[in-house]
């Protein structure tokens, strides 16, 4: 079982390059996000999706654009890389965002913006 | 404005010592709260989820408890290894619709255990 799937693992950017990273899952969760994650720092929602075709913004969603064509994908799109989104990026998938929902989360996707 | 803090923020014990890791959060409506581990360079490996309603949940050698209404959890690790070295997140899941359920982070205690 894959569960949540990223791609790539590391990229390297320049300033003002454009990069798509690539958010599947295999649970059939109507819930995706994503999160980045910045040295000595906690998770920052970028952006959530509560099923196909609904998407909407987190805490930190400027620089960002996302779609929700299917319930397995959540791509996280950069239209024009900035050093300060140089981070780790998680996506993660949920049933619901009920008691008892469990959240998975993906590998990450290291990316450097220069 | 939920906020979840994690005290101590690093940790290192020597091998089989019992430990407990602290989090705290400002709001007490919480739909739940989980525990994570991170290994540097990886994702996130979910440890343990209690709900609102329960008060404590074991894998293992893994004990989280949660006092809701204090806004407070624990995480007992007992017999420490030198495998339990990595980054241990808690975050919750607030009720409110303002963040729309979604997880709240803290920053994480990194726990170093030594042979």
């Amino acid at each position: 079982n894959a569960g949540v799937t990223q791609t790539p693992k590391f990229r390297i950017l320049k300033i003002g390059q454009s990069m798509t990273l690539q958010c599947t899952q295999d649970m059939n969760h109507n819930y995706m996000y994503w999160y980045r994650q910045d040295p000595g720092m906690g998770l920052k929602l970028i952006y959530y999706s509560v099923g196909a075709g609904i998407t909407d913004k987190g805490e930190v969603p400027n620089g960002y654009n996302v779609s929700r064509s299917t319930t397995e994908d959540f791509p996280l799109r950069l239209e024009l890389a900035a050093p300060s989104q140089t981070s780790v990026y998680f996506c993660a998938s949920s049933y619901s965002r009920g008691r008892n929902t469990e959240a998975f989360f993906g590998q990450g996707t290291r990316l450097t913006v220069v | 404005k939920q906020e979840v803090t994690q005290i101590p923020a690093a940790l290192s014990v020597p091998e089989g010592e019992n430990l407990v890791l602290n989090c705290s959060f400002t709001d007490s409506a919480i739909y739940n709260l989980q525990w994570f581990r991170q290994d540097p360079g990886k994702g996130l490996t979910s440890l343990l989820l209690i709900q609102s309603s329960q008060r404590e949940q074991t894998s293992g050698r893994l004990n989280a408890s949660l006092d809701k209404s204090s806004g407070r959890s624990t995480l007992y690790i007992a017999a420490s290894q030198p495998g339990d070295s990595a980054t241990y997140l808690c975050a919750v899941r607030p009720e409110d619709g303002g963040s729309q359920g979604n997880l709240i982070f803290g920053k994480g205690t990194k726990l170093s255990v030594k042979p």
